[in-house]
């Protein structure tokens, strides 16, 4: 089945700094990839999504970057914000709408003011 | 904006107890699922279901498990004989039929098993 690594595991960076994590997936079935922003004992919420037609997705100050051929799709957060800490989660999911989505591991992202 | 909720938001059991999780998905949502998350883990799959059926299961949801929709609006999540490590977040989803990949999550129930 699906496997989604992710890294790094904890960031750090000053606030205005840019952020970037970095995900690869293992089943290249996989056409679609949310990114999950969790808040501390809340539910995951979708911030930026990418399917496989499309190379990269840019939403104000966050931008998702997809490479197919090596598996490889990656968050880019710019101009960073006290309120962008949070823990980041990639995820891939299959061809079909109604597909599971597999999560990777996490980002612990920690904006310091 | 519709939203999925879920109840209730913590619930504490003792081990070999049955739970009952409650969800009630979006009004025109199609398919549902249920995932768990272990306090500062990923978010993994349980099960999905679709036309009063499952359509897919993890290999954690095992024989204790199970899911129903009982009426037109509840999807729940049952285990039947809790154990220490099924303590969790769970969460609920939702998708609508059609092109649309999005999955919509619930609040989440935190089950503590003592």
């Amino acid at each position: 089945g699906e496997n989604v690594e992710q890294h790094p595991s904890t960031l750090s960076v000053q606030e205005g700094d840019s952020a970037v994590i970095k995900c690869t997936y293992s089943d290249s079935a996989s056409n679609y990839f949310p990114w999950y922003k969790q808040e501390l004992g809340k539910r995951p919420q979708l911030i930026i999504d990418i399917r496989s037609n499309v190379g990269e997705k840019k939403d104000q100050r966050i931008a998702v970057t997809l490479n197919k051929t090596a598996k490889h799709f990656s968050l880019h957060i710019t101009e960073t914000q006290p309120e962008d800490s949070a823990v980041y989660f990639c995820a891939a999911s299959m061809k079909t709408s109604y597909d599971k989505v597999i999560f990777g591991p996490g980002t612990s992202l920690s904006v310091i003011p | 904006e519709p939203e999925v909720t879920q109840t209730p938001s913590h619930q504490v059991t003792q081990m070999g107890q049955e739970v009952i999780l409650r969800c009630v998905p979006i009004s025109n949502h199609l398919y549902f699922y249920w995932y768990r998350q272990i306090l500062g883990q990923k978010v993994e799959f349980l099960v999905s279901f679709y036309n009063n059926e499952i359509s897919e299961k993890s290999e954690i949801f095992d024989d204790q498990f199970s899911v129903e929709r009982p009426d037109g609006s509840n999807f729940t999540l049952k285990i039947r004989s809790t154990k220490l490590e099924d303590s969790a977040m769970y969460f609920c989803a939702s998708t609508p039929k059609g092109v649309t990949y999005e999955q919509y999550f619930g609040p989440g129930t935190r089950l503590t098993v003592t």
